[in-house]
């Protein structure tokens, strides 16, 4: 079975522009979840998509956002990029986003905003 | 919120040194507790998720223990190798939190 992806892997963008960043799950999983990891910070919880629906937000401000679509894939989207924003993001699949459920986590994609 | 505190923050052992760290939750409302492994330019990858008071869960080399009662969780690592080398990572699932709440984890050198 194939893991879960993520892309792109790397992608450098200056502040007040925008990105988007896709997730690709495990085949069959229907949650997918986003974190930010910064140096020093443990994983940060953005959000958590199931069957189209977001279920969960963590605290981060309205410029993330992102959406899932029908075959599972989700995308994030950060608009107005900030410095502080330069992160390590991963997403991470489950089967129904239970608290039993484990998570898979895909590679991440490294920002760096300039 | 849901507060998740790991220790040490980093820790290195010899080659054969067995080792433990402390993953510390809220014990109110818990639901479960989650264990993950991060090897430096890898993903993480789940070792052991825990829902029991009193749990013990094992793989290869590696437990870990849950108390729910007073919200710690224990992961030892017997007879470490340079592969066990990577970051450890709880999380919690409690409260109100319809998600994992993740400590900062234990970063973990084992020289050989």
């Amino acid at each position: 079975k194939a893991g879960v992806t993520q892309t792109p892997r790397y992608l450098i963008k200056t502040r007040g522009q925008q990105v988007t960043l896709s997730c690709s799950p495990i085949s069959g999983h229907r949650s997918v979840s986003w974190y930010q990891q910064t140096p020093g910070q443990g994983l940060q919880f953005l959000f958590e998509y199931f069957s189209e629906t977001q279920r969960n937000k963590g605290n981060f401000p309205g410029r993330f956002s992102g959406r899932q679509f029908s075959n599972s894939r989700s995308e994030m989207n950060v608009s107005t990029l900030e410095l502080g924003d330069s992160a390590l993001y991963l997403c991470a699949s489950s089967l129904g986003g239970g608290f039993t459920d484990t998570q898979y986590f895909g590679p991440g994609t490294r920002l760096t905003v300039l | 919120i849901l507060n998740v505190e790991q220790s040490p923050q980093s820790l290195h052992v010899q080659e054969g040194d067995s080792t433990n760290f402390t993953c510390s939750f809220p014990s109110s409302n818990f639901y479960a507790l989650h264990w993950y492994r991060w090897e430096t330019a890898k993903s993480p990858e789940a070792l052991f998720v825990m829902t029991l008071n009193g749990d013990e869960k094992k793989k290869g080399r590696i437990s870990a223990t849950l108390n729910t009662k007073e919200g710690y969780s224990y992961l030892y690592i017997k007879g470490s190798q340079p592969e066990d080398s990577a970051t450890y990572l709880c999380a919690s699932y409690g409260g109100s939190q319809g998600n994992l709440i993740f400590g900062k984890g234990t970063k973990l050198s084992v020289k050989p």
